[in-house]
């Protein structure tokens, strides 16, 4: 049972700006960073941002970080068909013996 | 350039164990933290452990506690991964990633992940 729910799909045309939320609690999202991972079918996760907002080099600026209190979003701006993959937000957590975990996941599909 | 290169797919019986290596370049090993997280098939991400590749200093999930073992060979810059009793549930694909020392976590590089099916 996954303490960082996040909707299981979201989906856009071309151009638009998806939004994905990342919902957990005191022990880990409102304690800890949050880190967004990208994972094209077949592939390796890929870093997407850290430190709730940080982009890695080379990750274009659609992407977008954010945190309030116990929650976290990813934005994608100027969605493209290369974004359909599934999205994976993360965090330490203080409840599961300071385990890392992984969000339940969102599979984006550009319309 | 970084990368993180991963042994091959393996199968095994339940109650077996299975070893995975992660064998790093491009970078200065003994300075980063080497994490591994598997994916079963369809399912999300799941965090296994870390090894601090400077300190062997290890933790691990409580999930996988007295099953898993994680530990490194400086000499090869290479981390392993052994996980015993497996069962069906194992069934997955198993990832080495890359966590820098200091500053915030970020899972900066993947490895390319090695498929483990555990099938009698």
């Amino acid at each position: 049972q996954s303490v960082l729910t996040q909707s299981p799909s979201a989906s856009g045309t071309p151009g638009q700006r998806v939004t994905i939320s990342c919902s957990g609690g005191s022990s880990n999202i409102g304690t800890y960073t949050v880190s967004w991972y990208q994972q094209l079918p077949g592939t390796a996760p890929k870093l997407l941002i850290y430190n709730d907002n940080q982009r890695p080099s080379g990750v274009p600026d659609r992407f977008s970080g954010s945190k309030s209190g116990t929650s976290a979003s990813l934005a994608i701006s100027g969605l493209q068909s290369d974004d359909e993959a599934d999205y994976y937000c993360a965090a330490w957590d203080d409840s599961l013996n300071g385990d890392y975990v992984f969000g339940t996941g969102t599979k984006v599909t550009v319309l | 350039q970084v990368q993180l290169v991963q042994s091959g797919a393996e199968v095994k019986k339940p109650g077996a164990s299975v070893q995975v290596s992660c064998k790093a370049s491009g970078y200065t090993f003994t300075s980063y933290t080497i994490h591994w997280v598997r994916q079963a098939p369809g399912q999300r991400l799941e965090w296994m452990g870390w090894i601090n590749a400077g300190d062997n200093n290890t933790k691990y999930s409580q999930k996988f506690q007295g099953r898993v073992t994680i530990t490194r060979d400086t000499s090869a810059s290479t981390a392993y991964l052994e996980l015993s009793s497996l069962r069906s549930e194992d069934t997955a694909v198993y990832y080495c990633a890359r966590e820098p020392q200091l500053g915030p976590t970020q899972f900066d590089y993947w490895g390319q992940g090695t498929l483990v099916t555990v099938s009698s």
